[in-house]
């Protein structure tokens, strides 16, 4: 069974920048999609951004379209989530997911989750 | 955007009982659905995708239901650790994204 690894949260200053990562393991990498999903703290699920397998396709909601980037290493099996111009409702738990196949579909494997605060 | 409206908000049901937990979609997503189960501090697990097909190593007493834009999760013959939040997903609507409904609470009395 695959597993994800997420670190790179913390806290940090409205307008600042952090880049998340998430390692992957257990299954084949470089086929797989992988996006992002945070959740504020007491509130639902909220999907950020995919990245193909390929890296070839990358897509981002509204909220975060032209701040966050998301890339991929396949060679240190491992997608990054780089956050600009960060704002206070950017503050939740960032998740890391895996998408069961491309086109899209349901995410069968979660990261545990890293804490992105953005205040000052 | 397709929005996702799931209900009720909270549901409160004894050990042993069914639960009935409803997701609509906006416009139609056909069977593209899914269901999460989220415990407090865990990330979300899937339960169900296509609408009605079991992720592995999921039990039989979770089924889904529904099409277009009408959809249903029943849980029989509850169990404690089926307490938590429950999600449902649209990826019918790609690009330009994924959208949740807000959950349902599950609370085993």
């Amino acid at each position: 069974e695959g597993l994800l690894l997420e670190s790179g949260g913390g806290l940090i200053q409205p307008g600042g920048s952090l880049r998340l990562s998430c390692a992957a393991s257990g299954f084949t990498f470089s086929t797989s999609a992988i996006s992002w999903v945070r959740q504020a703290p007491g509130k639902g699920l909220e999907w950020v951004s995919a990245i193909s397998g390929n890296g070839a396709g990358t897509y981002y909601a509204d909220p975060v379209k032209g701040r966050f980037t998301i890339s991929r290493d396949n060679s240190k099996g491992t997608v990054y989530l780089q956050m600009n111009s960060l704002r206070a409702e950017d503050t939740a738990v960032y998740y890391c997911a895996k998408e069961r196949q491309w086109p899209p579909d349901p995410f069968d494997i979660w990261g545990q989750g890293t804490m992105v605060t953005v205040s000052s | 955007e397709i929005v996702m409206t799931q209900s009720p908000a909270t549901l409160s049901v004894s050990p042993g009982e069914r639960a009935t937990l409803s997701c609509r979609a906006s416009q139609n997503v056909i069977s593209n659905l899914a269901w999460y189960h989220q415990r407090p501090g865990q990330a979300p697990r899937l339960l169900i995708y296509s609408a009605s097909t079991r992720a592995p190593g999921i039990p039989a007493r979770f089924s889904g239901s529904g099409s277009g834009t009408e959809f249903t999760l029943t849980i029989s013959s509850l169990q404690s650790e089926d307490s938590g939040v429950y999600y449902c997903q649209q990826y019918n609507n790609w690009p330009p994204g994924y959208t949740f409904g807000q959950g349902t609470k599950l609370e085993i009395k």
